[in-house]
């Protein structure tokens, strides 16, 4: 089974400021990968795809990168409906784990 | 607009058996894949099981296999979470998802409460 890792676990930031989260893959699942937000109380919202792709509707302040083994989503400038946990997933090869999740704070 | 309604729902004791619907509308059902993804009270996302869009393909977490089964009924436009042999570490609110391309969860229910306690 492929294992997801995210980096850091707690995030502490101010509006405005721009915040990078990194996912890493125990294996290579190519750019398969998804970003997900998820606030209080809600369902998760997806907000990127194919590793890079931003899903209609979603600002494009949401950004992400990377491929194989190595994944990034980046807020480039932090608003107040951000501080959500935000979680990865890989849809290479069921079962199709999702990551730890990060928690991004308001500081 | 899409639109996934899960019920069923409840409190069971363990070793039990409870039965999860998503009632699906605003898109062609028999076109998508779906999931059940579940979060535990406080907890991460859990991936539990995917269905393909003709239901030929099913695939499952190794903490729910041979346990759950997951199917969909292209007359009802109804996705299924069948679940028995319930433990108290599948208590959670269960999800029903459907896909974009490439099985991406890209609408939401609001999800349903299971509680496995005797």
């Amino acid at each position: 089974d492929i294992q997801l890792t995210q980096s850091p676990s707690f995030l502490s930031a101010s509006v405005g400021d721009r915040v990078t989260i990194t996912c890493r893959a125990s294996q290579g699942i190519s750019s398969s990968l998804a970003w997900y937000q998820q606030s209080p109380g809600k369902a998760p919202k997806l907000l990127i795809f194919a590793a890079s792709t931003l899903q209609s509707g979603v600002p494009s302040r949401f950004s992400g990168s990377g491929s194989a083994t190595e994944f990034s989503l980046t807020i480039s400038s932090l608003q107040p409906e951000d501080f959500a946990i935000y979680y990865c997933q890989q849809l290479k090869s069921p079962p199709f784990t999702f990551g730890p999740g990060t928690i991004v704070d308001i500081k | 607009q899409v639109q996934l309604v899960e019920s069923g729902g409840g409190v069971v004791q363990p070793g039990n058996s409870l039965a999860l619907s998503c009632a699906a509308s605003g898109f062609s059902f028999m076109n998508y894949a779906m999931h059940w993804v579940r979060q535990a009270p406080g907890k991460g996302l859990e991936w539990v099981a995917l269905i393909s869009y003709d239901a030929s393909k099913k695939y499952y977490a190794d903490s729910v296999k041979g346990r759950f089964t997951i199917s969909k009924d292209g007359s009802k436009n109804t996705m299924y979470l069948q679940m028995s042999g319930l433990r108290a570490e599948d208590t959670a609110v269960y999800f029903c998802t459907r896909e974009r391309t490439g099985y991406y969860s890209e609408y939401w229910g609001h999800g349903t409460l299971v509680a496995v306690s005797s």
